[in-house]
């Protein structure tokens, strides 16, 4: 079945450097992939996501690179902020209901 | 509450008991979606229902049993579980997935299972 890796599990930076987290996908079909983060004690939410026709897209600062030939894709966040630390969950999807996920990143940001 | 709710929020159960979680989703959403999530795993997909009809069922042990009485609701009963099946039961709501490509999914609180 379609599996999604994602990499570093735990990531610590410096407040104010950039952030980076990697994910890749087994299924050359997927064609959605969202970025959920998730504070600790609450629920994930959906805080940005790409679809195969783009190459990028950015949110302030946040954004996401997809490269559909290596099967990839990427969370950028610039400028990390205390607020930054959670855990961030990458997935993929070639239909609208199911998401494949990925395990998990814990961002910590240090002062 | 607004968004998607859950209850309990925390379950401690035996592993001879039956009980259920439930979901109340004030979005107007119509596809409602059970995750199971254990430290350091992905999320896993449960069950899918879109429109009351169950659409996915993700090789679950028969310990658990989805029902979706409207598109507003959905149960999760528990029976006979194990030990290993403690984990956060997540509930999650999105728009019809087949009249728009709008994908986002809305995520309840959970519920922190125990299973002695």
């Amino acid at each position: 079945g379609e599996n999604v890796e994602q990499h570093p599990s735990t990531l610590s930076v410096q407040e104010g450097d950039s952030a980076v987290i990697k994910c890749t996908y087994s299924d050359s079909a997927s064609n959605y992939f969202p970025w959920y983060k998730q504070e600790l004690g609450k629920r994930p939410q959906l805080i940005i996501d790409i679809r195969s026709n783009v190459g990028e897209k950015k949110d302030q600062r946040i954004a996401v690179t997809l490269n559909k030939t290596a099967k990839h894709f990427s969370l950028h966040i610039t400028e990390t902020q205390p607020e930054d630390s959670a855990v961030y969950f990458c997935a993929a999807s070639k239909s609208n209901y199911q998401l494949i996920w990925g395990a998990g990143t814990k961002l910590i940001i240090k002062p | 509450e607004t968004g998607v709710t859950q209850t309990p929020r925390h379950l401690v159960m035996g592993m001879t008991n039956k009980k259920s979680l439930k979901c109340e989703q004030h979005l107007g959403h119509n596809a409602m979606y059970w995750y199971k999530q254990s430290a350091k795993k992905p999320l896993e997909l449960m069950f899918v229902y879109n429109f009351k009809e169950q659409t996915e069922n993700n090789s679950v042990p028969s310990r658990f049993s989805p029902e979706c009485p409207n598109s507003s609701h959905l149960f999760l009963h528990l029976h006979t579980l194990q030990p290993e099946d403690s984990a956060l039961y997540l509930c999650a709501s999105s728009q019809d997935p087949l009249a728009t490509s709008y994908n986002e999914q809305f995520f309840g609180p959970g519920t922190r299972l125990t299973v002695l």
